[in-house]
C-alpha cells in the first residue's frame, strides 16, 4: 500500500521568511496530493491540494509543488504569519479509488 | 463547515469495558471515514465506509469493529478498549464531487484509556 514520508517534523522560522514542507509517496498510481491544516484542538482542514496533471498550484502565498518522476511534493508558504503557525499534513490518493494516507506531520511555528 | 458531528467528544473509560463512537453526517455523502490521531504518527485510518453495509479495514484496524447500518451514521466500536487505543478519533467524510479526494472531518473524540 501506499507509505507518505513527510520532513521535517517540526519547523520554526521566523515571521516573513518562507517555510518549505516536504513529502514523498512510494504508490506511482497516487494522483491526488492534498495538504491539510491543523490549528492546535481544531480538526485538519484542507488548505491546498493538487493533481499529478499539473506540476505546481498556487493560492495566495501558499503553493504546492509536484515531481511526479521523484515521487515527491511540497508545500511553500510565503510571508509566513503567526497565524500560519499549526501542525501541517500532506496526504496521497489514488482519487475516487483510494481512502487517503496521510504524513506524519510538520508543527510549524512562526515566530513573531 | 460540512454536517458531520461525532459523539461522545470526550470519553474515559477503564481497560476492558467497550466503547462505542458515533459519527453523524447531514451530507448524504456515500464514504466515511474513521482516523486516530496520536502524536508522532500523524492521521492513521482505521476503517472506511464505500455505503451502507459495506466497509473495509484501514492499516490500524485491529482491535476496532465499524458498522453503517444508514447512509448518515459510521459507528466505531472498541470492543475491550485497551491503553494503547488512548487516542483523538476523527471521523471524515469524502469531498461532494463524488471521489475520495477532499475529507471533511467532523472535531475528534479524545478517548482516554486507564
Amino acid at each position: 500500500g501506499e507509505n507518505v514520508e513527510q520532513h521535517p517534523s517540526t519547523l520554526s522560522v521566523q515571521e516573513g521568511d518562507s517555510a518549505v514542507i516536504k513529502c514523498t509517496y512510494s504508490d506511482s498510481a497516487s494522483n491526488y496530493f492534498p495538504w491539510y491544516k491543523q490549528e492546535l484542538g481544531k480538526r485538519p482542514q484542507l488548505i491546498i491540494d493538487i493533481r499529478s496533471n499539473v506540476g505546481e498550484k498556487k493560492d495566495q502565498r501558499i503553493a504546492v509543488t509536484l515531481n511526479k518522476t521523484a515521487k515527491h511534493f511540497s508545500l511553500h508558504i510565503t510571508e509566513t504569519q503567526p497565524e500560519d503557525s499549526a501542525v501541517y499534513f500532506c496526504a496521497a490518493s489514488v482519487a475516487g479509488n483510494t481512502p487517503l494516507v496521510f504524513g506524519k506531520g510538520t508543527r510549524l511555528s512562526v515566530i513573531a | 463547515d460540512a454536517g458531520i458531528t461525532q459523539s461522545p467528544r470526550h470519553k474515559v473509560t477503564e481497560t476492558g469495558t467497550p466503547v462505542t463512537l458515533r459519527c453523524h453526517q447531514t451530507e448524504n455523502h456515500r464514504y466515511m471515514y474513521w482516523y486516530r490521531q496520536d502524536p508522532g504518527h500523524g492521521l492513521r485510518l482505521i476503517h472506511y465506509s464505500y455505503g451502507v453495509k459495506d466497509t473495509d479495514k484501514g492499516e490500524v484496524s485491529d482491535g476496532y469493529s465499524v458498522s453503517r447500518s444508514k447512509t448518515e451514521d459510521f459507528l466505531l466500536t472498541l470492543e475491550s478498549a485497551t491503553s494503547s487505543q488512548t487516542s483523538v478519533y476523527f471521523c471524515a467524510i469524502g469531498g461532494r464531487t463524488g471521489n475520495t479526494g477532499e475529507l471533511f472531518f467532523g472535531e475528534g473524540s479524545r478517548l482516554t484509556v486507564l
